[in-house]
């Protein structure tokens, strides 16, 4: 069964800081893909990344980063330099490849504070 | 390009009570559509997904259902509401296949129900 832990729930951290959001998945099958979302405070969901899970090369754009690493099952997300506007709830997402309609599971989110 | 239209925005009805949420998406055409709920608080839980026209794909057993009569239309219903309804409904679409594209969903803007 496909499963996706965000064990941090809450986090709070000072601005210009550098914070990691955690993300554990769990899959039997060998393609997949895993997904970062961002709830800002007006509810509506935007898309960061996706990663195919034959791809384990990290990925940096601007102050995010992302950790993608197998052998852990994680796809950690980090944020360099935090800002207030990155006040956010993050979601790590899971779904497989190949298919014509890919079942897509969430995490239970992150709520990331910034505070000034 | 793509839009996603989601309402009503806000909700509020009575326990025991009908409830229609009607979600549209424009600019393309066979998405996979998906309705997911967030109660307050918690993580995103997929309700339903659909990869056409009648095919509803369903993930937890309650008192909802969904419906697509036409290709870009999704709408999520119940015959009698529970306390536990209440929550945050997100619909969102994704292309099909195995693209650039692919699983990547767009969230409609969000439709808040409470039940009293």
């Amino acid at each position: 069964a496909q499963k996706v832990t965000q064990a941090q729930t809450e986090i709070s951290v000072v601005e210009k800081e550098d914070v990691t959001l955690d993300c554990v998945y769990e899959t039997r099958d060998t393609t997949y893909y895993l997904f970062w979302y961002k709830q800002p405070p007006s509810g509506e969901l935007v898309f960061l990344i996706r990663r195919n899970s034959f791809d384990e090369q990290n990925e940096i754009s601007g102050r995010y980063s992302w950790n993608f690493q197998k052998s852990t099952s994680s796809f950690n997300f980090t944020i360099t330099a935090s800002q207030v506007v990155d006040s956010a709830v993050y979601f790590c997402a899971l779904s497989l490849s190949g298919s014509s309609a890919s079942k897509i599971i969430f995490g239970s989110g992150t709520r990331l504070s910034i505070r000034p | 390009s793509q839009t996603i239209h989601q309402w009503p925005a806000t909700l509020v009805q009575p326990v025991g009570s009908p409830l229609s949420l009607e979600c549209t998406v424009e600019g393309t055409s066979n998405p996979n559509l998906y309705w997911y709920r967030q109660a307050a608080g918690r993580g995103l839980q997929l309700l339903f997904y659909s990869v056409g026209i009648g095919q509803i794909s369903s993930e937890v057993p309650q008192n909802l259902s969904a419906s697509r009569p036409q290709d870009r239309q999704f709408i999520l219903s119940s015959k009698k509401l529970l306390l536990s309804d209440s929550g945050f409904y997100l619909c969102a679409w994704s292309h099909r296949g195995s693209g650039a594209g692919a699983n990547v969903l767009t969230f409609g803007a969000g439709s808040r129900l409470t039940v009293l």
